[in-house]
């Protein structure tokens, strides 16, 4: 299957510091890429989604000035959580959207685990 | 109601046993079906893939899709210990621009 990456896989920072996590498909394109949320033993929440060469979409109640997405190329998308205190502290999952001809699913990186101090 | 619904455990099972994960819906217009597996700390992985009606088999591992009763199952033969994990069924329609709407997931325990 498809392989997305994710990096860092773990994080941990002083509040008020911002912090950049970096989702790339390695061997696909992807026009959509992903970004959730995962607090322990819960489901993926989706924060928003992502356009490559354009504005994301972000779901109702997450912050757009908080948490900023660029996805400037089809294979990269950024996450980045600015000014991050300790109730960001989370498990953040990107994940790539790969549709192609019958096929549409999404291949999910490895997730990054920030704890803000 | 929530547009999927998936019992979310914990399931546990001995052993070797058949295990059944299921999933059901309310938007007719899904078309794309998936099953992915979550270790804990980890992302998810995809396990099975399915368009439209009908089984599919990978190994131990078969996935069903009753569209006429809005039900998807994932069936385990043989379970191992190493099967332990949340298992998350998802779904999207024809549109690209539709969203893949998730179940909250089931927790798998697997006992040797």
């Amino acid at each position: 299957g498809a392989v997305v990456s994710q990096h860092p896989s773990r994080v941990i920072c002083k509040s008020g510091t911002s912090v950049k996590i970096e989702c790339r498909s390695l061997d696909f394109q992807a026009t959509t890429m992903f970004w959730y949320r995962q607090f322990p033993k819960q489901s993926l929440m989706l924060m928003a989604t992502s356009n490559e060469g354009s504005k994301a979409t972000y779901e109702q109640g997450v912050e757009k000035d908080k948490f900023l997405i660029n996805h400037a190329s089809l294979t990269l998308s950024t996450l980045t959580v600015t000014s991050a205190h300790p109730e960001d502290s989370s498990f953040y999952i990107c994940s790539a959207r790969e549709p192609s001809g019958s096929t549409d699913t999404q291949y999910f990186g490895p997730g990054t685990r920030l704890t803000v101090l | 109601q929530k547009e999927v619904e998936q019992d979310p455990g914990p399931l546990s099972v001995p052993e070797g046993a058949i295990v059944s994960l299921n999933c059901t819906y309310s938007n007719s217009a899904f078309q794309y079906f998936m099953w992915y597996r979550q270790y804990s700390r980890k992302g998810p992985e995809l396990l099975m893939y399915t368009y439209s009606s009908g089984n599919k088999e990978d190994g131990r591992f078969t996935a069903q899709v009753d569209k006429s009763s809005k039900y998807i199952s994932l069936f385990i033969r043989d379970s191992q210990p190493s099967d332990s994990a949340t298992y998350l069924c998802a779904m999207t329609g024809y549109n690209y621009g539709q969203n893949f709407v998730f179940g909250p997931g089931t927790r798998l325990s697997v006992l040797p």
